[in-house]
């Protein structure tokens, strides 16, 4: 049983690449969301899907997209790179009156 | 707009010392609140929820609605207790919403 699993753990971009982060889950989830990790700055919610076809805006969404492509994942698109977005990204899944189970993380450098 | 506040970016304490790691929140409606430990190199796992009302490994976290709080309180600090742990919220849509997190280091 893998959970929610993300790929890549470990990703370098130069500035103005693009990349998608992928997420998926078996563990059948309505809900799955994207969060970056800042010292300091905590889990920040970029965006977040309550089921499967809809897509909504968190705290930080300017310059990431998603695709909730089914129900088992959720990608997050970053369409041109800046140092800014250098951060570890969590992506989490959840079933209502459940927790949320969180991925491994990836870590991402812009240079 | 909804907001977890955690005050405390440290806690440091030595092994077998109370430990209460603080968190505020606001929110209009009634929310459900949680906490989620991050021990080193792993994933974010979640420790308790208000709804349960339980102890897991000793802590435990009561919400106060007149406080807006939900503050993790264990009475006997272990050593592997030392991680990052997060107060999240979850609204009535079914956003999560994080604090900024607490880093509690117990020391021998």
């Amino acid at each position: 049983n893998a959970g929610v699993t993300q790929t890549p753990k470990f990703q370098v971009l130069k500035t103005g690449q693009s990349m998608t982060l992928q997420c998926a889950q078996d563990m059948n989830h309505n809900s799955m969301y994207w969060y970056r990790q800042d010292p300091g700055m905590g889990l920040r919610l970029i965006y977040y899907s309550a089921s499967e076809g809809t897509t909504d805006k968190g705290e930080v969404p300017n310059g990431y997209n998603v695709s909730r492509l089914n129900k088992r994942e959720f990608s997050l698109r970053l369409e041109s790179a800046a140092p800014s977005q250098t951060s570890v990204y969590f992506c989490a899944g959840r079933t209502a009156n459940t927790e949320a189970f969180f991925g491994q993380g990836t870590r991402l450098t812009v240079v | 707009a909804q907001r977890v506040t955690q005050p405390e970016k440290l806690l440091s304490v030595f092994k077998g010392a109370p430990v209460e790691l603080k968190c505020n929140y606001s929110y209009s409606g009634s929310p459900e609140l949680f906490w989620y430990v991050q021990y080193s190199r792993q994933r974010l796992q979640l420790l308790l929820r208000h709804i349960s009302r339980e102890s897991i490994k000793g802590f435990t976290a009561d919400l106060n609605k007149g406080e807006t709080s939900f503050h993790l309180k264990k009475p006997f600090a272990q050593e592997e207790d030392s991680a990052m742990y997060y107060c999240a919220l979850r609204d009535q849509g079914g956003k999560l919403i994080f604090g900024q997190g607490t880093e509690l280091s117990v020391k021998p």
